[in-house]
């Protein structure tokens, strides 16, 4: 079973940062949560990961809670291609276990 | 450099026959992952492999899934008997080693009449 909650939706204007929410209060200490996107038909495409320290790449923005237990994923100036379904997933093991994650649309 | 490939990209077939897919990983990631996808569903672990060896076969749903990586690169997953209920989009992932960032390919979309 998954071990990350997400909206299943949400809507952001282009140009404006998307922010994207995910819990996850059952992480263990030493596994990593990583963030993926999908656009329609394509393989999943990797953002950011993190352990406990805040994170960031040319792509986006991964802030953690100090417990752990939820993080958010930031699109600083969303563009109408980053119109996409986002996963939030824990590691275990090596595996990646995917939830239902967030369809963001990105609206001009 | 060339990313995650995977043959055929779309592969029709009929109820009760055999399936292979193949997945050509990244050139020197030792470890490689197969999920399955459904319509609407997050992708689901299936096996994943470290070198030639099965590290985590626990998502393969019964045994007519099967998968093989004699050499420790190309990679075939392999489906007996098909059933309806097995089409669905079959994505690889190569990762340099278990631990570190996978790196998926465009998938395989399986259909089975």
């Amino acid at each position: 079973d998954a071990k990350t909650t997400q909206p299943p939706s949400m809507d952001c204007a282009e140009g404006r940062a998307a922010n994207l929410p995910c819990n996850h209060s059952t992480i263990s200490g030493n596994e990593y949560v990583y963030w993926y996107r999908q656009i329609h038909s394509q393989g999943p495409q990797y953002i950011i990961h993190g352990l406990k320290n805040n994170e960031t790449n040319e792509m986006a923005s991964l802030i953690i809670t100090e417990d752990r237990k939820s993080s958010t994923l930031i699109l600083p100036h969303a563009t109408l291609r980053d119109t996409a379904v986002y996963y939030c997933i824990v590691r275990v093991r090596g595996k990646l276990i995917f939830g239902q994650g967030t369809e963001l649309s990105v609206k001009p | 450099g060339a990313g995650v490939s995977q043959t055929p990209s779309n592969k029709v077939t009929e109820k009760g026959k055999y399936v292979e897919l193949r997945c050509d990983p990244i050139s020197g990631h030792t470890a490689l992952y197969w999920y399955r996808q459904s319509l609407g569903q997050g992708p689901e672990f299936l096996i994943y492999f470290q070198g030639t060896g099965a590290a985590d076969d626990s998502g393969l749903p019964n045994d007519r899934f099967f998968a093989v990586r004699p050499e420790g690169s190309v990679s075939t997953l392999k489906i007996q008997r098909t059933e309806r209920g097995d089409s669905a989009v079959y994505l690889c992932a190569s990762s340099s080693r278990a631990v570190e960032t996978q790196y998926f390919g465009p998938g395989t979309r399986l259909l089975v009449l």
